[in-house]
């Protein structure tokens, strides 16, 4: 079974706190992702990275900074937090399907890390 | 991005059918995702539509038509554990989804 694990269910900080939410997957995907999940909004990609040491801006990168050092390990970093980012974070990573001549890719998701701001 | 429109809610009675719509943008589309998220937990996959048609995994089948932008999540005899949100996702590339905001289905007895 896929395991996609985040280092925290639950986080309170503070206003102007720098935030680490780690993720660790155990299936040597390549690809892995970080979204928020806010209610009427749905889950927004804020980065993703298809290998170690590289990364791609998702829809709403601002405020955020991601690292991949390590192939099953990749890191959301909030800067300086703000209330506004008080939100459900979720890890996921995916592993490409060869469907006949199709290809996609399953993401995995972990079980998401609820981030309160004050 | 790809923008994609779900009903919000939605209710059906246990043993029935309901179909989930999803519509979405088709400039740059690739593929169409279907994920199942009960409360307070991870969404999972439950299906991937390239081609046009109906692909059916058990209850649950998926129906695609790319000309028309449109897609549908069919629940087949419908139990309480299938009340869950249910995410529809456009792919417009190798690895980036872009999900909608989801239903939230509720089956009652």
């Amino acid at each position: 079974d896929v395991k996609v694990t985040q280092s925290s269910r639950y986080l309170v900080k503070r206003t102007g706190e720098k935030v680490f939410l780690e993720c660790v997957q155990d299936m040597d995907h390549e690809n892995m992702f970080w979204y928020r999940q806010d209610p009427g909004l749905g889950l927004r990609l804020i980065y993703f990275s298809y290998d170690v040491k590289m990364k791609e801006k998702g829809d709403i990168p601002e405020g955020y900074s991601v690292s991949r050092e390590k192939k099953e390990r990749f890191s959301l970093i909030l800067e300086s937090a703000s209330t506004n980012q008080t939100s459900m974070y979720l890890c996921a990573s995916s592993l490409q399907v060869a469907r006949g001549a199709d290809r996609y890719n399953e993401q995995f998701f972990g079980p998401g890390t609820r981030l309160t701001v004050l | 991005g790809q923008n994609i429109d779900q009903p919000t809610e939605m209710t059906a009675t246990e043993g029935a059918i309901v179909q989930i719509n999803c519509t979405y943008q088709t400039s740059g589309f690739n593929g169409l995702f279907w994920y199942q998220q009960h409360a307070g937990e991870a969404p999972t996959f439950l299906s991937y539509n390239v081609l046009d048609g109906l692909e059916e995994k058990g209850r649950f089948s998926s129906f695609l038509s790319r000309s028309k932008g449109y897609s549908y999540l069919l629940l087949k005899e419908l139990q309480m554990k299938d009340s869950a949100s249910y995410l529809c996702a456009s792919s417009g590339g190798y690895q980036k989804v872009t999900f909608g905001t989801g239903t939230k289905l509720q089956v009652i007895p």
